[in-house]
């Protein structure tokens, strides 16, 4: 089983701090990750994918990689508390489907 | 951007009830949807892959006769649930690949939640 492993959380930061969210995963062949944010009651929302080690950065958003301790992290700047939400880490299979995480529950208060 | 449309966005309906829903691909031709099913407080699982013009690739578990997907084009795939009973009541959601490149982000529709009385 190819797992991706994150915490559930809830992770609580206060309005205007970064937001630490890391994932871990099993399969070591793994070459793209993707971070999606879900709302209560909805849809999966793309963030950010990144494949090559290293950062990259969108906005207020930070995917990090580290295929050699096989991590994902996503940091999150000057959080808001409409980021509040459950964030899930995805990996992409040899057949391009998403194996998802159980997600990092975010709270972000004013 | 891409987008991904799934109808309906809810369906109530009693025990043994068959249930369609739809996922369309609106800017780009899909060559390849994903079904999903999401449980409470859980996170996506996949339930199958729909490759335009052949028979869908189910996941272990996943019955295939009570699950049909048909992706009869490279835009329309679909998902009924034949004969549903409570606990097939989830929030099913499909998303959808287009270009062959290496890393498209894929997209998904807005889902669709299934309540079985």
């Amino acid at each position: 089983q190819k797992e991706v492993e994150q915490n559930s959380g809830p992770l609580s930061v206060p309005e205007g701090a970064i937001a630490s969210l890391n994932c871990t995963y099993s399969d070591r062949g793994s070459q793209s990750f993707f971070w999606y944010r879900q709302y209560s009651g909805k849809s999966p929302e793309l963030i950010m994918f990144i494949y090559s080690n290293g950062d990259k950065e969108d906005g207020r958003f930070t995917a990090q990689l580290n295929k050699a301790s096989q991590y994902v992290s996503l940091l999150i700047r000057d959080s808001q508390p409409s980021d509040s939400a459950t964030y899930l880490c995805a990996r992409r299979d040899s057949g391009y489907a998403l194996n998802f995480g159980k997600g990092t529950s975010l709270l972000v208060t004013p | 951007g891409a987008v991904v449309s799934q109808h309906p966005s809810r369906v109530i309906c009693k025990s043994g009830t068959s249930v369609k829903i739809e996922c369309r691909s609106l800017d780009f031709q899909a060559t390849t949807m994903f079904w999903y099913r999401q449980f409470p407080k859980k996170s996506l699982m996949l339930m199958a892959t729909s490759n335009e013009g052949s028979k869908a690739t189910y996941e272990q578990g996943v019955e295939k006769d009570k699950f049909l997907i048909n992706h009869a084009s490279l835009t329309l795939s679909t998902l009924t649930v034949t004969s549903a009973h409570p606990e097939d009541s989830s929030f099913y959601i499909c998303s959808a690949r287009g270009t062959p490149e290496r890393d498209w982000p894929q997209h998904f529709g807005d889902g669709t939640r299934l309540s079985i009385l």
